[in-house]
């Protein structure tokens, strides 16, 4: 079955830093790659995905590429915010969904 | 345009009690299901998931169990609670052809 590697939180940054979080996932096949974000005391939400490699995904000013060739898709943004603290969790597709077990990302003002 | 409606949003329920989530998906038909655990600072587990109505898959065992009794409804149970019940549990659906998935805002549980 799938599995997921993520970074291990938590990750703290000051307000306008580079955030980078690492993802390495193995799949049968090539399954769509999903980021997910969950602010504190909510679900989670679709943050963005990519369907097959080299496919950047990209929302709210985060973006994460598709790499076979790495089995991976690192989510990145330039310029973090406070609002942006919240977990995040990566996921590739697949009838039985697998979750990476999530970074919590802290930004200080 | 499709929503999932989960309830109640928070819960408090002594060990030995029984519980039942319930889980509404509106806009879409023949979803696929799924129900999930989320222990404080971890995680997803998951726990069932749906492909139609009354076909339910487990994924680890334990005292849970779900049924689904309506296309669009996905219920979660307990006969006996334990305190290790404890835990955030999210539904969450995608459509039939997608794996995307759509999460509810979760019901937050306290096993006293």
């Amino acid at each position: 079955g799938n599995s997921v590697t993520q970074m291990e939180g938590p990750v703290t940054l000051s307000e306008e830093a580079f955030l980078t979080i690492n993802c390495t996932y193995t799949a049968t096949g090539y399954p769509s790659l999903f980021w997910y974000v969950q602010y504190p005391g909510e679900g989670l939400q679709l943050l963005l995905k990519a369907t097959k490699a080299d496919d950047k995904g990209s929302n709210k000013g985060f973006e994460a590429t598709y790499r076979k060739e790495t089995t991976s898709f690192h989510l990145e943004k330039g310029s973090v915010q406070v609002s942006d603290s919240a977990v995040y969790f990566c996921a590739p597709a697949g009838q039985n969904f697998v979750f990476g077990p999530g970074t919590r990302l802290s930004v200080l003002p | 345009s499709q929503t999932i409606h989960q309830w109640p949003a928070t819960l408090v329920q002594p060990v030995g009690s029984p519980l039942s989530l319930e889980c509404t998906v509106e806009g879409t038909s023949n979803p696929n299901l799924y129900w999930y655990r989320q222990a404080a600072g971890r995680g997803l587990q998951l726990l069932f998931y749906s492909v139609g109505i009354g076909q339910i898959s487990s994924e680890v065992p334990q005292n849970l169990s779900a049924s689904r009794p309506q296309d669009r409804q996905f219920i979660l149970s307990s006969k006996k609670l334990l305190l290790s019940d404890s835990g955030f549990y999210l539904c969450a659906y995608a459509r039939s052809n997608s794996y995307e998935q759509y999460f509810g805002p979760g019901t937050r549980l306290t096993v006293t």
